[in-house]
């Protein structure tokens, strides 16, 4: 059963303050991992995929970087407004629905001013 | 980003009754859509896979004849929700697949989400 772990649950930062939020994976075989952002009462907002390992892909204030067993969501120089739950999925290959993604608990970021 | 969109983004009901949601891509067709519920500090739990011109393909312990899934066109889905109860409220969101130029490369966007609450 594919597994995604993300840590830590809830992260507080100063404003500038730059940190990491982890996923973990487990997937018999990794197609995708996705990060998404979502905001209170709002569904997720697409962020990155990663496909490979050694991928990174950058949005921004967002990086984000992909190994065989974790990803991590880098925030360089955070902003208030980049408060929010930062959710990681993975598809796996060969799951049993095409594209079906399978979501971590999510990281409650808080960016205080 | 790709745009989808849900109607309504809240709705109340009361017990017994149907409530239907509709989730469309607004600048894309989407063959392939999803229906997730989520509870509150809780993340998505996939319900079921929208395929346009066929059958949805429902998650293991989703009823579905309580949820009902019709995907009648490239750009819409609807999600019924039969007789229900209050262990059904919850925040239902959608989500649709946009293929992008390179091959094999995709993206999966997510609508804003319904709140259902039955009384």
């Amino acid at each position: 059963e594919d597994q995604v772990t993300q840590s830590p649950e809830a992260l507080r930062l100063q404003e500038g303050e730059s940190s990491s939020l982890n996923c973990s994976y487990t997937v018999s075989g990794l197609r995708g991992l996705f990060w998404y952002r979502q905001d209170p009462g709002k569904g997720p907002e697409f962020l990155f995929t990663l496909y490979s390992a050694g991928e990174e892909k950058e949005k921004e204030r967002l990086k984000a970087t992909l190994t065989k067993k974790e990803s991590f969501l880098h925030i360089t120089a955070p902003k208030p407004e980049d408060s929010a739950t930062y959710l990681c999925a993975v598809q796996a290959v060969g799951g049993g629905s095409n594209y079906k993604l399978t979501f971590g608990k999510g990281t409650l970021l808080t960016v205080n001013p | 980003g790709a745009v989808v969109s849900q109607h309504p983004s809240w709705v109340i009901c009361k017990s017994g009754t149907s409530v239907k949601i509709e989730c469309r891509s607004l600048d894309f067709q989407a063959t392939t859509m999803f229906w997730y519920r989520q509870f509150p500090k809780q993340s998505l739990m996939l319900m079921a896979t929208s395929n346009e011109g066929s059958k949805a393909t429902y998650e293991q312990g989703v009823e579905k004849d309580k949820f009902l899934i019709n995907h009648a066109s490239l750009t819409l889905s609807t999600l019924t929700v039969t007789s229900a109860h209050p262990e059904d409220s919850s925040f239902y969101i959608c989500s649709a697949i946009k293929f992008a130029r390179s091959v094999g490369s995709y993206e999966q966007y997510f609508g804003p989400g319904t709140r259902l609450t039955v009384t």
